[in-house]
């Protein structure tokens, strides 16, 4: 599976958009990108995922560059739930491993 | 449905005990794992399963074992507990292919 680069933190004013990158510049054809994040102490939530198109459902946005070598996840609206490690995984859409790097910590501040 | 169970929430072992952490799930999924957070750091996969009677070993294997028995079930072995297993243990599920993992509660582990 790639590996992905990700700032370690990042701050985001409550209300505005949180755009989070993730750089996979060796992703291969069949890898898909996938977004999880884990709110303090809890079990990780899975976000959205893609693999060349970008993708939206009722958590977040999904932005994929189009040579796939990075994308961005859009939280539209950041509240202070939203406060969390952001892990983005790249991986092919099969097989038993999921495996997480280091995330970003996102503090979104009143 | 319940999702994802992790019995126990916490737990104390001295150095040498086993104990086995218990992980059920009730969505008839197919991949389980389980993962070790360290204080500060993200996940490790210890262990994971692709169906019944099926195991393989993830990033930190050693000093754990595996079974699954049943789709339902994937309990986690420590044989000779020891203090660097000190951490708090996730179990996961998802159909195949992990395109949506679903994650327990945790089970929050100290060794003396």
């Amino acid at each position: 599976d790639a590996k992905t680069t990700q700032p370690p933190s990042m701050d985001c004013a409550e209300g505005r958009a949180a755009n989070l990158p993730c750089n996979h510049s060796t992703i291969s054809g069949n890898e898909y990108v996938y977004w999880y994040r884990q709110i303090h102490s809890q079990g990780p939530q899975y976000i959205i995922h893609g693999l060349k198109n970008n993708e939206t459902n009722e958590m977040a946005s999904l932005i994929i560059t189009e040579d796939r070598k990075s994308s961005t996840l859009i939280l539209p609206h950041a509240t202070l739930r939203d406060t969390a490690v952001y892990y983005c995984i790249v991986r092919v859409n099969q097989g038993g491993k999921l495996i997480f790097g280091q995330g970003t910590e996102l503090s979104v501040k009143p | 449905n319940a999702g994802v169970t992790q019995t126990p929430k916490f737990q104390v072992l001295k150095t040498g005990q086993s104990m086995t952490l218990q992980c059920a799930q009730d969505m008839n999924h197919e991949y389980m794992s389980w993962y070790r957070q360290d204080p500060g750091m993200g996940l490790r996969l210890i262990h994971y399963s692709v169906g019944a009677g099926i195991t393989d070993q993830g990033e930190v294997p050693n000093g754990y074992n595996v079974s699954r028995s049943t789709t339902e079930d994937f309990p986690l072995r420590l044989l000779s507990a020891a203090p660097s297993q000190t951490s708090v243990y996730f179990c996961a599920s998802s159909y195949r292919g992990w395109t949506e993992a679903f994650f327990g509660q945790g089970t929050r582990l100290t060794v003396v």
